[in-house]
């Protein structure tokens, strides 16, 4: 089956650090990637879309410049949460699409703690 | 625009009896509509999916789900509830086969009683 692998799966860092996350499709050519947030209890909010090799598109009230999404390869997408503070503290999950009508697999998080 | 609304946040059963976690959702098109497992700090699994091929769709771990296009509702039950099941769902729509744009309802955590 589909595998997409995300790392790390945990990070801990003080305030003012830029915290990178990989999303990567082991076993397929990833077409289209996704991240998501997800605070506690809650469900996932859809951040930003990218297709490989062009600018992510974001929703509607997530910051560009504090979300750097780079997608460079078919299998390879990274999120970059510049300058976090303890409000970017979530749980982050990257889901990867082949194409046609493929669904989205999913990668297993990221909980990410800004101190 | 498409929407889903799951009634039930939390929903609890005994061991061996039926599960169902309702979910309804609203879509200007045709939807295509998900079934999505999430264990705690983990990613989701894909249980099962409807694409317009038949209405009564089977999907992993004995989940099944019934697409009633008149009751706009896209219910996930499962015959036997087993421990291993206790985890969270998720019901997902898109307006594309390929799963373009998930949105997603709220959640259903589901717990199983010994």
């Amino acid at each position: 089956g589909a595998v997409v692998s995300q790392h790390p799966s945990r990070v801990i860092c003080k305030s003012g650090t830029s915290v990178k996350i990989e999303c990567r499709s082991l076993d397929f050519q990833a077409t289209t990637m996704f991240w998501y947030r997800q605070f506690p209890k809650q469900s996932l909010m859809l951040m930003a879309t990218s297709n490989e090799g062009s600018k992510a598109t974001y929703e509607q009230g997530v910051e560009k410049d504090k979300f750097l999404i780079n997608h460079a390869s078919l299998t390879l997408s990274t999120l970059t949460v510049t300058s976090a503070h303890p409000e970017d503290s979530s749980f982050y999950i990257c889901s990867a699409r082949e194409g046609g009508d493929q669904p989205q697999h999913f990668g297993d998080g990221t909980r990410l703690s800004i101190l | 625009a498409q929407s889903v609304t799951q009634l039930g946040s939390h929903v609890s059963v005994s061991e061996g009896a039926l599960v169902l976690l309702r979910c309804n959702y609203s879509s200007s098109v045709p939807p295509y509509l998900f079934w999505y497992v999430q264990y705690p700090n983990q990613g989701l699994q894909l249980l099962l999916k409807y694409t317009s091929a038949a209405t009564l769709v089977k999907g992993i771990n004995g989940f099944e789900a019934e697409f009633k296009k008149s009751e706009t509702s896209f219910h996930l039950t499962k015959p036997s509830a087993h421990m291993s099941d206790a985890a969270e769902y998720f019901c997902a729509v898109s307006p594309f086969q390929g799963a373009q744009k998930l949105v997603f309802g709220q959640g259903t955590r589901l717990t199983i009683n010994p």
